[in-house]
């Protein structure tokens, strides 16, 4: 079955400089969630979008932005980056933004910021 | 602080042992649901609880919810090494009108052949 795509799976990236994190969801999975997972911290939930549009905002820093495409593909921006950024960042895919509990995660983004 | 406690944090155990992971809410909890996650992977979705008293089974996996204590607990049966992972118990919450899944900070389970 198809899963939840990430890429890359590994980024490496200095301080102040920008990166884009992709989603690809499960098809017919119109919902999309991004979390961030520091070491040894649970995820926290960063940003979700349904049809295209955001649906829910949690803890983003403003120097992050994300949007959902046509196809469903979502990508999360990332600007000025800091130490604090370094992260597994987690997207996540649903059938039904009211079933959002039963997300199905992709394998992460392990970004590290030197 | 922690919305979500998990105990214990982590837990080394014999392979054919039983196990259980507790996971309490300082919260009223609506809803209660598990998940497992490899090292350094996503997370896969395990069950979701619901209604007090409620217990879900899948494979060896049982987990129960006691609303009035605000608890969940998973309970392994006959431990097998493809059972090692973190386990995290996540409640969805409303916070400033945003939807979203809060989680325990996780049980790390090694199972030793």
């Amino acid at each position: 079955a198809a899963g939840v795509i990430q890429s890359p799976r590994h980024l490496i990236k200095e301080k102040r400089e920008t990166a884009t994190l992709k989603c690809y969801p499960i098809p017919r999975h119109d919902t999309v969630y991004w979390y961030q997972q520091g070491p040894g911290q649970d995820p926290q939930f960063l940003i979700s979008f349904y049809e295209k549009m955001q649906s829910d905002k949690g803890s983003i820093p403003d120097r992050f932005s994300a949007q959902q495409f046509s196809d469903y593909h979502s990508e999360l921006n990332m600007s000025s980056l800091e130490l604090g950024d370094s992260a597994l960042y987690f997207c996540a895919s649903s059938p039904y933004p009211t079933r959002f509990y039963e997300q199905y995660f992709g394998p992460g983004t392990r970004l590290t910021v030197t | 602080s922690q919305e979500l406690e998990q105990s214990p944090q982590s837990l080394i155990v014999q392979e054919g042992k039983n196990l259980t992971i507790n996971c309490t809410s300082s919260k009223t909890l609506y809803g209660l649901y598990w998940y497992k996650q490899k090292y350094g992977e996503g997370l896969i979705f395990l069950m979701m609880l619901q209604k007090g008293g409620e217990e879900k089974s899948h494979e060896k996996i049982t987990a129960k919810l006691d609303e009035k204590k605000q608890q969940s607990s998973l309970h392994i049966t006959a431990s097998q090494p493809s059972h090692a992972g973190i386990y995290l118990c996540g409640a969805d919450r409303k916070d400033q009108g945003a939807q979203k899944l809060v989680f325990g900070q996780g049980t790390r389970l090694t199972i030793n052949p």
